[in-house]
């Protein structure tokens, strides 16, 4: 079950720059995109979310970009912040009662 | 703000034996769920529950699973007869009405099967 992919294990940069997670779906019934940060030990935590009747939204240093032509998610950090570093999730639902199909995750290391 | 809480944080079983996954959900929230995290992949959907009954449940989620809420307060994920490949961390999640809305997860119960 590979509806929701994320093909970056990791991303490494430097504090002040800008972030950019990739997330990509398969399932074109999808209409509800969330990102999660998820610290060790600890349950994920919710981030930022869009529909599919948007493109982007806008939250603070986090931006979410929805394209659904090419089924592809983004998630913007400008500026990054070490206390940003953490594994970060999309998640995706549509058609189903509340069932979200994770990614795999991407391990985002910001230096200082 | 509100959180959900799960106990306990670690549970070790000898494979065979039955285990019960507890969680308080946010007081005011009417849907329930639990996911799974095994080692090293994503996390998977197992259950969603409202008004007493499953409303959807994965391929995972086979007779060995069963989800409860036996009070007003806790919902519980028992496993009747844990494998080896029960080995995850399992979170527990809630959201007030089941729409397009965001979960709100625990911090999840690192469950080991020996």
């Amino acid at each position: 079950d590979q509806q929701v992919k994320q093909n970056s294990p990791s991303l490494s940069v430097q504090e002040g720059r800008i972030s950019i997670l990739n997330c990509d779906y398969t399932n074109s019934m999808f209409d509800y995109f969330l990102w999660y940060k998820k610290y060790p030990a600890e349950g994920p935590t919710f981030l930022i979310s869009i529909s599919s009747i948007k493109d982007k939204n806008e939250d603070g240093r986090f931006t979410v970009f929805l394209n659904k032509s090419a089924k592809h998610l983004s998630l913007h950090i400008v500026p990054s912040q070490p206390g940003d570093s953490a594994v970060y999730f999309c998640a995706a639902s549509g058609g189903s009662f509340n069932k979200f199909y994770f990614g795999s995750g991407t391990k985002l290391n910001v230096k200082p | 703000e509100p959180e959900v809480t799960q106990t306990p944080s670690h549970q070790v079983t000898q494979m065979g034996q039955e285990v019960i996954l507890r969680c308080v959900p946010i007081s005011n929230h009417l849907y329930f769920y639990w996911y799974r995290q095994i080692l090293g992949q994503k996390v998977e959907f197992l259950v969603s529950f409202y008004n007493n009954e499953i409303s959807e449940k994965s391929e995972i989620f086979d007779d060995q699973f069963s989800v409860e809420r036996p009070d007003g307060s806790n919902f519980t994920l028992k496993i009747r007869s844990t494998k080896l490949e029960d080995s995850a961390m399992y979170f527990c999640a809630s959201s007030e009405t089941g729409g397009r809305e965001k979960l709100f997860f625990g911090s999840g119960t690192q469950l080991s099967v020996l």
